[in-house]
């Protein structure tokens, strides 16, 4: 079935330095890319997206990046800060709606 | 306020006792879905609705019912509970992309 593989699975950086999570998912047909960020005890909450038809997001310090061609995505955040800390995970889903998620990236930035 | 609300929060029960976890949006949404989240296998989608009496099976489904008979409620009942099932579970809705979700749902079942 579809699937949605994620790395790393924990990151640590120091404060200032900048995180790369990557993902890459099986299903050519998907077309929709969300970025959630899970702070401890509290809900996910979309912080960034991209469609197919875009290859870069960018929102601040935040940006993804996608290559369609090889599957793949990535969520970018420079100058880290602590409030950054959390569980970050990517999806994928196509017009059908049905979501795949990653197994999540527990980001640790370290002042 | 622009929210989605699940209820019960917490809940422990036993093995083979219905329950029914309730989720209610109040945006219009049309997409709603419901989502199990255990440690190091991140979200796995268990149901979705695309509309009122359109639901489909997402990637766990097994052991869970849903219905959608209003637009602003989905509830996930589970018909008889096993321990398997003890997990956190959180209810979304969507209009189109980005998913709100709901608070959670803490399931224990012995």
């Amino acid at each position: 079935g579809e699937n949605v593989e994620q790395h790393p699975s924990t990151l640590s950086v120091q404060e200032g330095d900048s995180a790369v999570i990557k993902c890459t998912y099986s299903d050519s047909a998907s077309n929709y890319f969300p970025w959630y960020k899970q702070e401890l005890g509290k809900r996910p909450q979309l912080i960034i997206d991209i469609r197919s038809n875009v290859g870069e997001k960018k929102d601040q310090r935040i940006a993804v990046t996608l290559n369609k061609t090889a599957k793949h995505f990535s969520l970018h955040i420079t100058e880290t800060q602590p409030e950054d800390s959390a569980v970050y995970f990517c999806a994928a889903t196509s017009g059908t709606y049905k979501y795949i998620f990653g197994t999540g990236t527990r980001l640790k930035v370290l002042a | 306020e622009a929210q989605v609300t699940q209820n019960p929060r917490y809940l422990i029960t036993v093995t083979g006792k219905k329950l029914t976890v309730t989720c209610s949006q109040n945006m219009n949404h049309e997409y709603m879905s419901w989502y199990r989240q255990d440690p190091g296998l991140g979200l796995r989608q268990i149901y979705y609705s695309m509309n009122v009496e359109v639901t489909d099976k997402g990637d766990v489904p097994e052991g869970y019912k849903v219905s959608r008979k209003e637009k602003r409620n989905f509830p996930l009942i589970l018909e008889s509970p096993s321990p398997n099932q003890t997990s956190l579970y959180f209810c979304a809705s969507s209009l189109s992309g980005e998913q709100y979700f709901g608070p959670g749902t803490r399931l224990t079942v012995t």
